[in-house]
């Protein structure tokens, strides 16, 4: 079973606020990543990590950030939120290829 | 340019009957390729993968299926069930340079069991 958690699971928040989404596993993983999902689309990488103080962007290009400080946590920030960044933020983890998901953030920028 | 391509947005079936989710991929670098269950509002979760060496991997009621000459794989979920309704998505990754372990997903399908 996997464990791998992220909270808020559901954040609504104005424009112009700093946010941030948090993700922990337990699994002593060294790789880290974040996802965003739009209904009907494929998940796009936004951030990895592949160990402590080692992060990289992804595909999709992103305002946010993040950072690895500790192996089994991985935050994103936004540091102004706007209406563009809404969508479903997917955090996981991984040995190798198989990927493990947390249960999302659904944030939505009003 | 989508790399990996899942052409059918939706799909049902009749709940004991088999059930076949295809993909399609482009990019001849990937070597391991993987598929997953979303249930809405929930994270995705690892069903079953397959490794380029081979062509067909099982467990349980899933088997994957790897036709590598025509850069296409398969789901097989056999029998299906009303719990199987999800949508499904394929994933694929390569071994070798700076983009190993990423993985690079499709649009995936909505399978619907019919009880």
């Amino acid at each position: 079973e996997a464990d791998i958690y992220q909270t808020p699971r559901y954040l609504v928040i104005g424009t112009g606020k700093k946010i941030t989404l948090e993700c922990s596993q337990t699994m002593g993983h060294d790789k880290m990543y974040w996802y965003q999902q739009d209904p009907g689309m494929e998940l796009h990488l936004i951030h990895y990590s592949y160990g402590v103080n080692s992060t990289e962007k992804g595909d999709l290009s992103s305002e946010s950030t993040v950072s690895r400080i500790r192996t089994e946590h991985f935050p994103l920030t936004l540091e102004s939120a706007r209406p563009s960044h809404t969508s479903q933020y997917l955090c996981a983890s991984s040995a190798l290829y198989e990927q493990y998901f947390g249960p999302g953030t659904r944030l939505t920028v009003t | 340019d989508q790399q990996v391509k899942q052409n059918s947005p939706s799909l049902s079936v009749q709940e004991g009957r088999i059930s076949i989710l295809n993909c399609d991929y482009t990019n001849s670098m990937f070597d391991y390729f993987l598929w997953y269950k979303k249930y809405p509002a929930e994270g995705p979760t690892f069903l079953i993968s397959i490794s380029s060496i081979k062509d067909k991997n099982e467990d349980g009621r899933f088997t994957v299926f790897l036709n590598k000459s025509a850069k296409h794989l398969s789901l097989h979920i056999v029998p299906s069930q009303p719990g199987d309704s999800a949508v499904y998505f394929c994933a694929a990754s390569s071994s070798g340079g700076a983009g190993s372990y990423q993985l690079t997903f499709g649009k995936g399908t909505k399978l619907s069991v019919i009880p």
